[in-house]
């Protein structure tokens, strides 16, 4: 069966230091592989996909995420964190031409920037 | 851009009430979906739907109902609403079937049930 797994619930870190959020899947077809974010009070706002071509995907304010076929994870990370970044995200999957097709979504992982 | 609007932010409902949440998205997307999103189970798949009048069930949809009667509107409908349905219920929409592009969410709206 298909899953995603977001192995932290919370991540504290201090302002200008480096975050990593893992995320985990199990699948036995193709993947669509995605990074949403959650300010508080609002809605989910796609931050970075992976498709296919290079591994590596950046989104506009820093983040980056790398796609890893053999370990089957995709790994969310941010070399130096603002007080902004403080929010929830959430890895989700697409497995294709299974599962309906539909986007299946990890338990995310709070992150609190402290000054 | 597409934009999802939840007509409500914030609802409070006593136990027992019929309770509709209302979606409307408004870039002619084919697919619209519910989700409810509870501390630590992420985000939870109700129901789904793929064209007008179409509806599926994901993952929880039991003590709810979906009605899609025009293309852009997608309501949510707790029959008999319980203490245990009280969460956040966000709507998503998507052009495509295979999702590349992701979904789009509405802002969200946070049901207290009393």
């Amino acid at each position: 069966a298909q899953s995603v797994t977001q192995l932290d619930s919370q991540v504290p870190v201090f302002e200008e230091a480096p975050v990593e959020l893992r995320c985990n899947y199990s699948s036995s077809v193709s993947v669509y592989l995605f990074w949403y974010v959650q300010y508080p009070n609002q809605g989910l706002q796609l931050l970075l996909k992976y498709l296919s071509g290079s591994t590596l995907v950046e989104s506009i304010n820093g983040f980056e995420a790398e796609f890893n076929k053999s370990q089957t994870s995709f790994h969310l990370r941010k070399p130096s964190v603002h007080i902004s970044d403080t929010a929830e995200y959430f890895c989700a999957v697409t497995f294709i031409k299974a599962a309906g097709n539909k986007l299946t979504f990890g338990g995310g992982t709070r992150v609190l920037v402290k000054p | 851009d597409v934009k999802v609007t939840q007509s409500s932010r914030y609802l409070v409902k006593r136990t027992g009430e019929k309770v509709f949440l209302e979606c409307v998205q408004d870039m002619d997307h084919e697919n619209m979906f519910w989700y409810r999103q509870d501390p630590g189970l992420g985000l939870r798949l109700i129901y789904f739907s793929y064209d007008v009048k179409m509806k599926e069930k994901g993952d929880i949809p039991e003590g709810y109902s979906v009605s899609r009667e025009k293309k852009e509107r997608f309501s949510l409908i707790l029959e008999s609403a319980s203490t245990n349905q009280t969460s956040m219920y966000l709507c998503a929409s998507s052009l495509l079937s295979i999702p590349t592009d992701g979904y789009t969410f509405g802002s969200g709206t946070r049901l207290t049930v009393v």
